[in-house]
């Protein structure tokens, strides 16, 4: 069975442009999860779907959005880059329903994304 | 103050010697996870716990709820465990639902 999948692997795009990173969840699991990693520091909670609805998001700015589509899969969309904005982007995938839940959460590989 | 702290922050160990990691919450929790990370960045969840004790191969990993206290223990360490060991909670309070919060990471070096 594949694990969650993220795409591009390294990115590479100019301050001010915009940044698409796209995660596919592990099969049958409803809940995405993005965070961003920026060197030297821990992980940072970025944005919760949950069957296509955004359910929480981080302390980020405006610039930082996303979507789930029907299949589950998601989008993350950086616009307007800046340099800080380099880093470690991971997706985390778990089987969820509409409650809380405390299941076990499965991570990609990450997107490497620099900002020139 | 970080909502989860780690120590040690750093950790060079022999191959062969018992390696503990501890992590310490300030918040209520549903669950803890210990996670792996690699050089190339890709996380591997290693147990999620809510009680108790877990043990998977040379790994253990305990919780203590009422202390607010996890340790992850590596028993005959060997270099391919060399990596970045996080400890991350999923809070239970209404504006944190969903998310996890990590700790900063030990960096875990065992020379063979």
């Amino acid at each position: 069975e594949a694990g969650v999948t993220q795409s591009p692997t390294h990115l590479i795009k100019t301050r001010g442009q915009q940044a698409t990173l796209r995660c596919s969840p592990i099969s049958g699991h409803t809940s995405v999860y993005w965070y961003q990693q920026a060197l030297g520091l821990g992980l940072q909670f970025l944005l919760w779907y949950d069957e296509g609805e955004e359910r929480n998001r981080g302390n980020f700015p405006p610039r930082f959005s996303g979507r789930q589509f029907p299949n589950y899969s998601s989008e993350l969309n950086v616009n307007a880059l800046e340099l800080e904005d380099s880093a470690l982007y991971l997706c985390a995938s778990s089987p969820t329903h509409r409650e809380f839940t405390n299941t076990e959460a499965f991570f990609g590989q990450g997107t490497r994304l620099t900002v020139v | 103050k970080n909502e989860v702290e780690q120590s040690p922050q750093n950790l060079t160990a022999q191959e062969g010697e018992f390696i503990t990691i501890n992590c310490s919450y300030s918040v209520g929790i549903s669950a803890l996870h210990w996670l792996q990370q690699h050089p190339g960045g890709g996380i591997v969840s290693l147990f999620m716990l809510s009680s108790g004790k877990k043990k998977h191969g040379r790994l253990i990993a305990t919780i203590n709820i009422q202390e607010k206290h996890s340790s992850l223990h590596i028993t005959a360490s060997h270099p391919r465990d060399s990596a970045v060991y996080i400890c991350a909670v999923r809070s239970n309070y209404g504006g944190s639902q969903g998310n996890l919060i990590f700790g900063k990471g030990t960096k875990l070096s065992v020379k063979p």
